[in-house]
């Protein structure tokens, strides 16, 4: 079982929101790790769009603007990320990603279409 | 603003070694963590590698661990990754990327391209 699995695809229209998950395995428990969240469009590197462990202790990316967001589900184990008021430049695959035993583990990503 | 510019990839055969060097620049390179982080086409990022700050330490994916090293040069602002006995499944973009202090990656640059293939 994967540490960190989020869903392949998410689609939503411009203007909605898109709730993104990213669930822990069982056993690692998602309030003790800061869930880093990052966007790559089509063709270009990475962006580190946030970072989210508790209400005190979470970071906007430099330049992210704040319909982005994070928070945790602690029922389902998993790491969120928002989107709202969506745009076709966020179209785009997320991931998300924590450092887990000395190393640095990413989600498969989640690829958002909008449409 | 905040850059790292990678550099060194390119065709190789498997078997062989390649050094990649990242360029840093708009960051306070001595206080950061660097990662390499890679892509292979059409797949999700996998990171490969971290070393802190002060070069003090050094973590590796089970991928890679025995093939690869990382260092740095503070004093060039520069990153490096060694990586030895290369494998066509190492074929991928290799991007940089630092965070402050023990913070995961922040700042990303735009990745070299490595292929293994006789």
């Amino acid at each position: 079982q994967l540490v960190l699995t989020q869903p392949t695809s998410l689609s939503a229209s411009p203007g909605a929101s898109a709730r993104f998950t990213c669930t822990l395995r069982s056993g690692i428990k998602v309030g003790t790790y800061r869930i880093y969240w990052y966007q790559q469009r089509p063709g270009s590197f990475p962006r580190y769009l946030l970072r989210y462990k508790s209400d005190s202790d979470k970071q906007q990316g430099s330049g992210v603007p704040s319909r982005f967001s994070g928070s945790k589900d602690a029922s389902t184990n998993a790491g969120l990320l928002f989107i709202s008021g969506l745009q076709s430049e966020d179209e785009a695959d997320y991931y998300c990603a924590i450092w887990y035993t000395y190393t640095w583990v990413f989600g498969g990503g989640t690829k958002l279409t909008v449409l | 603003q905040a850059q790292m510019v990678e550099s060194g990839g390119g065709v190789v055969q498997p078997g062989r070694s390649l050094r990649l060097s990242c360029a840093a620049s708009g960051i306070s390179f001595s206080t950061y963590g660097m990662h390499w982080v890679r892509q292979a086409p059409g797949k999700g990022l996998e990171w490969v590698a971290l070393i802190w700050y002060d070069g003090s330490d050094q973590f590796f994916a089970e991928s890679v661990k025995g093939r690869f090293t990382i260092s740095r040069d503070n004093s060039k602002n520069t990153l490096y990754l060694q990586m030895n006995s290369l494998r066509v499944e190492d074929t991928a973009v290799y991007y940089c990327a630092g965070g402050p202090n023990t913070s995961g990656p922040t700042v990303w640059g735009q990745g070299t391209l490595v292929t293994v293939s006789s």
